[in-house]
């Protein structure tokens, strides 16, 4: 049962727009979500995270937006860039899930075309 | 600082045949984690050890999955006997402990024909 959903696959956007990234969640007992971002051949590298009392956190480049009634984040990046191009992974996590353990969804390969 | 590391980096066997894979964690890395990655899937949790100790392995294939760290530092993976379904990205995470950022290698892929 896949707790973590990503529900697009793939993303083109043009240099300089914005990327909206999606991904929903069933598990109400998550409190702390993440967004991985993975190059080929490389392990995924964390970018951004935010704690479920939260609903924005913010890190450069990089917007991370919760909406916890709909089960609901979202991962904004603004202005595009190419180097942006990668899959990028949603994760959850929660005290009463099991420690550390990460709830990964099935990803999302951004395509950011000059 | 060096990060996780992994390897083989990639590994192709015939079905039925051992392999095992080796990871060594970042420096002062207490939690120390494997992760299975099929093809179009997020990373699944294998395995989490707290210095030597196996906390949670209850995602492990018990009959044909094994795993150690000895010493609580490195660690190793084992199938035996590989299945063609074994055919994936193993991942190797660390973190300074159970609640801090897990840092990632860069896996090995497997691939059991």
């Amino acid at each position: 049962d896949q707790q973590v959903k990503q529900n697009s696959p793939s993303l083109s956007v043009q240099e300089g727009r914005i990327s909206i990234l999606n991904c929903d969640y069933t598990n109400s007992m998550f409190d702390y979500f993440l967004w991985y971002k993975k190059y080929p051949a490389e392990g995924p590298t964390f970018l951004i995270s935010i704690s479920s009392i939260k609903d924005k956190n913010e890190d450069g480049r990089f917007t991370v937006f919760l909406n916890k009634s709909a089960k609901h984040l979202s991962l904004h990046i603004v202005p595009s860039q190419p180097g942006d191009s990668a899959v990028y992974f949603c994760a959850a996590k929660g005290r009463e899930t099991g420690a550390n353990n990460l709830f990964f969804g099935t990803g999302t390969r951004l395509t950011v075309i000059p | 600082e060096a990060g996780v590391v992994q390897s083989p980096r990639y590994k192709i066997i015939e079905k039925k045949q051992p392999v095992a894979f080796w990871c060594n964690p970042i420096s002062g890395h207490n939690t120390l984690y494997w992760y299975l990655q099929n093809l179009g899937q997020g990373p699944e949790l294998l395995i989490r050890y707290e210095n030597e100790e196996a906390v949670d392995d209850s995602q492990l294939p018990k009959d044909r999955f094994s795993a150690e760290r000895l010493k609580g530092v490195d660690s190793t993976l084992k199938i035996q006997p590989a299945e063609l379904g074994d055919s994936a990205v193993y991942l190797c995470a660390s973190s300074f402990s159970s609640w801090d950022e897990q840092f990632f290698g860069p896996g090995t892929r497997l691939t059991v024909l």
